[in-house]
């Protein structure tokens, strides 16, 4: 049964402390999204990758927010340092994205649950 | 920026009503628009991609219709249930074929049994 998997699913951290989200994509996707849920915003989009190089990442507040992806099977999202006002719940999504062609839908994580106090 | 605006934003209905609501977007350099169901603790789940002028997708009690040149997407749900409720979501792809998927705010649904 393919899923994304994000860890950790829970995260308390301090406020100025680093933080690091991992997200493990579905084997063949090749579209990887970061979102954020927000109260104000529903779900933000932070960023989004094709075949693992950076698309668009302009959602993301650049002093502290940074997402890579080392390999296929592993995109990740840090915060340094964090602040409470990074406290929300951060999804991972993947899709298989063709430029010719129907596209498939996003499949999402669990999610993290990211506190900072 | 895209411009996405769902309606209503919430709504209560009761089980057996049947109701629908809507999602607008920008016509121009449509491609694809994506239909979301997200339940309250849970991850959002896909329902339907939708692409073609005049489509119609439908899965069990739930149907959705597309007008790509006036950019706006139907989602019904004939005789809600109590496990309909959810907030739904579109993401609308109006970039070309980027895949870049920005949601709207979505409808929050909540069916009194």
């Amino acid at each position: 049964d393919a899923r994304v998997t994000q860890t950790p699913r829970d995260k308390v951290t301090e406020m100025g402390q680093e933080v690091t989200m991992r997200c493990q994509p579905i084997l063949g996707h090749n579209t990887v999204f970061w979102y954020r849920q927000t109260m104000m915003q529903g779900l933000e989009l932070l960023a989004y990758f094709r075949n693992r190089a950076p698309l668009d990442d302009s959602g993301m507040p650049k002093d502290r927010f940074s997402a890579e992806m080392p390999d296929a099977t592993l995109a990740t999202l840090k915060i340094q340092p964090s602040e409470p006002r990074d406290s929300a719940v951060y999804f991972c999504a993947s899709g298989f994205f063709r430029l010719q062609g129907v596209n498939t839908e996003a499949f999402f994580g669990q999610g993290t649950r990211l506190t900072v106090v | 920026i895209l411009n996405v605006e769902q309606s209503p934003q919430s709504l209560h209905v009761q089980e057996g009503d049947s109701t629908n609501f809507t999602c607008s977007f920008p016509s121009s350099n449509f491609y694809a628009l994506h239909w979301y169901r997200w339940e309250t603790a849970k991850s959002p789940e896909a329902l339907f991609v939708m692409t073609l002028n005049g489509d119609e997708k439908k899965k069990g009690r739930i149907s959705a219709t597309l007008n790509t040149k006036e950019g706006y997407s139907y989602l019904y749900i004939k005789g809600s249930q109590p496990e309909d409720s959810a907030t739904y979501l579109c993401a609308p792809n109006t970039s070309g074929n980027t895949g870049k998927l920005i949601f709207g705010q979505g409808t929050t649904l909540q069916v009194k049994p």
